[in-house]
């Protein structure tokens, strides 16, 4: 158990829905990281913030955002749902920032169909 | 920018086999790398990872990685796997240093290990 949580760990809507994952990282870690692991693309990193704050961004598509909150915990929200979005999504948190290890939740699975 | 290779998709070892999964990364200032596992249905543990000074990492689960630099590789190693090693194995880079405030991790497209009896 790495001690960051996320829920829920299935989901599944319909194209166009909107759905919002959320992420707790491990206790005093301030970063928190989103990754998309699908079969096409493997895992991808989608966007990352630090202290409530976004930090840097990867291939993430305008339809999703995200948000770290002032207790640390982040969610990631997906609009407009197409089929391609079905992937496992991963929450990772560290510590802080640059060589910090990071530790990854056990995924939401998201399906939509 | 960063990218790994892990140029095999599927590995196939017999229990008490020794086992290598090779990791190569392009050039980058600083390398940080690292092995994590996944297996079915879990998310990604830490496995071992390299920042600096001896080349040769202990990780969990008696494994072992060496970076070698004039090879831009980090293989991964284990004298003797056990049933309860299949999984899939990513091996991961953090470019960190040469783009300050970028710590995403990049990673490779996973080996799948398959362990038979």
């Amino acid at each position: 158990d790495s001690g960051v949580t996320q829920t829920p760990k299935h989901l599944i809507t319909a194209t166009g829905q909107r759905v919002t994952l959320r992420c707790s990282p491990r206790s005093g870690d301030l970063s928190v990281y989103w990754y998309q692991q699908s079969l096409d693309q493997g895992l991808q990193f989608l966007i990352q913030y630090y202290n409530g704050e976004e930090r840097a961004k990867g291939n993430i598509l305008e339809r999703f955002s995200a948000q770290q909150f002032p207790d640390l915990h982040s969610e990631l929200n997906l609009s407009s749902l197409e089929l391609g979005d079905s992937a496992l999504y991963f929450c990772a948190s560290s510590v802080g920032v640059g060589t910090d290890t990071q530790y990854f939740g056990p995924g939401t699975r998201l399906t939509v169909l | 920018a960063q990218s790994v290779t892990q140029p095999d998709i599927h590995i196939t070892v017999s229990e008490g086999a020794s086992l290598e999964l090779r990791c190569n990364y392009s050039y980058g200032a600083t390398p940080y790398l690292f092995w994590y596992v996944q297996s079915p249905g879990q998310g990604l543990q830490l496995l071992l990872k390299y920042f600096s000074g001896d080349t040769l990492v202990q990780g969990i689960k008696g494994f072992e990685a060496e970076f070698k630099r004039s090879q831009s590789s980090f293989n991964l190693r284990k004298p003797s796997v056990h049933w309860s090693d299949a999984a899939e194995y990513f091996c991961a880079v953090v470019n960190w240093g040469s783009n300050f405030g970028n710590e995403k991790l990049t990673f490779g497209t996973g080996t799948r290990l398959t362990i038979i009896p």
